[in-house]
């Protein structure tokens, strides 16, 4: 059973450009949580998914920042014109159905450099 | 002040020393999540525990609901347990769990 998969692993963009971050979930898993980490800070929370929705987003920026995750297909982390400031590891999660405190399990992160 | 505090930010020990990371929080929670971040920067689930007392190898992890505190040990440590840890609580919302990070520990292990 393959862990939670995320690509690509390093992503470099320049200021203006688009980035997708992409995340599968491990097999039998319907819940997504995507999370950045700042250099040299902590984790924070941006936004949990479940297949066709977005349950909350309080941790998502109001702007260029969007997920997804569709009925087919991996959940998508799309960064619109990014910025210097959007430099950071993007993490995402899952777990399986909710129900209980479930653990999560965190894919191998996506590391966006802007230049 | 963050909801969830960990302690000490930054240790370093001798191998074989008998390490104790704290973490303490401030929001209502009935588990506690232990992570490990390697120095590569992957992260791995270590523990996830509501009561009691955990162990998985030289690592154990306890936790006092009522005290809101967690903390976690390695015996016979190791530089290869060098690493950052992060303690988070899940916040229950809308059916799934939100996880607040404490801002880590970064461990290094000397030989």
């Amino acid at each position: 059973n393959a862990g939670v998969m995320q690509n690509p692993r390093h992503l470099v963009r320049r200021r203006g450009q688009e980035a997708r971050l992409r995340c599968s979930p491990m097999k039998g898993h319907s819940h997504v949580y995507w999370y950045r980490q700042l250099p040299e800070e902590g984790l924070k929370f941006m936004v949990y998914l479940q297949k066709e929705n977005i349950i909350d987003e309080s941790g998502m920026p109001k702007e260029r920042f969007s997920a997804e995750f569709p009925k087919e297909g991996p959940s998508i982390l799309r960064i619109q014109q990014v910025v210097r400031g959007d430099s950071a590891a993007y993490f995402c999660a899952s777990s399986p159905s909710s129900g209980g405190f479930y653990e999560q399990y965190f894919g191998p992160g996506t590391r966006l450099t802007v230049t | 002040k963050n909801e969830v505090e960990q302690s000490p930010q930054n240790l370093t020990a001798q191998e074989g020393e008998f390490i104790t990371i704290n973490c303490s929080y401030s929001v209502g929670i009935s588990a506690l999540h232990w992570l490990q971040q390697h120095p590569g920067g992957g992260i791995v689930s270590l523990f996830m525990l509501s009561s009691g007392k955990k162990k998985h190898g030289r690592l154990i992890a306890t936790i006092n609901i009522q005290e809101k505190h967690s903390s976690l040990h390695i015996t016979a440590s190791h530089p290869r347990d060098s690493a950052v840890y992060i303690c988070a609580a899940p916040l229950r919302w809308k059916g799934a769990q939100k996880l607040v990070f404490g801002q880590g520990t970064r461990l290094t292990i000397n030989p």
